[in-house]
């Protein structure tokens, strides 16, 4: 079946600098991704969808300056997170609609902790 | 903004039991309807998805859905220690800029006891 794959699993990194997430599809052309950060025992929610060659949809209250999408293939997205403080601190999970037009794959997600 | 609405639990069950999920949905043109179970700290995995009014059946899953209560449920007989995760309720809405994104609930935690 369709898979998502993403990388890192998870990264620890310092206040300030820059961390750069990818999700790659595998076997199928994702082009669209939607970006989610769930924090402890929070839901999934939604913060951009990206698009293929062309600039991302970033939902309400998610600042497009501090979080980097990048979509410039059929099977790459990256999220860079940008001056990363403790607050960015979560879990991002990417998804792609699979192939049929019904259901989603999920990346395995990305565990950032910010110290 | 479209709202979904679970218990958040904890549901406690006894191994072997049926483990009943519940879900209500605000938005009356959602068109796609899926239970995810998550694990913690991985990614959400599909469990089932629905599409029309009643049930559907997959091993020891049933997934129920009353588009005019807007409601949908899962099932889960003979339950197993092993399903002891979170269950997230999803649903996908049909119309305009917000087709093709997921609208997740906040998740029900289900514990299966021995």
């Amino acid at each position: 079946g369709a898979v998502v794959s993403q990388h890192p699993s998870r990264v620890i990194c310092k206040s300030g600098t820059s961390v750069k997430i990818e999700c790659r599809s595998l076997d199928f052309q994702a082009t669209t991704m939607f970006w989610y950060r769930q924090f402890p025992k929070q839901s999934l929610m939604l913060m951009a969808t990206s698009n293929e060659g062309s600039k991302a949809t970033y939902e309400q209250g998610v600042e497009k300056d501090k979080f980097l999408i990048n979509h410039a293939s059929l099977t790459l997205s990256t999220l860079t997170v940008t001056s990363a403080h403790p607050e960015d601190s979560s879990f991002y999970i990417c998804s792609a609609p699979s192939a049929g037009g019904y259901g989603y794959t999920f990346g395995s997600g990305t565990r950032l902790t910010v110290v | 903004q479209k709202e979904v609405e679970q218990n958040s639990g904890p549901l406690s069950v006894p191994e072997g039991a049926i483990a009943s999920l519940n879900c209500t949905y605000s938005d009356r043109v959602s068109q796609s309807f899926f239970w995810y179970r998550q694990y913690s700290g991985k990614s959400p995995e599909l469990i089932m998805s629905i599409y029309s009014n009643g049930d559907k059946e997959d091993g020891r899953f049933t997934a129920q859905l009353n588009k005019a209560s807007q409601y949908v449920s899962l099932l889960i007989r003979d339950s197993q220690p092993s399903d002891s995760a979170t269950y997230l309720c999803a649903i996908q809405t049909g119309r305009g800029s917000t087709l093709g994104r997921l609208y997740f609930g906040r998740g029900t935690q289900l514990t299966v006891w021995p």
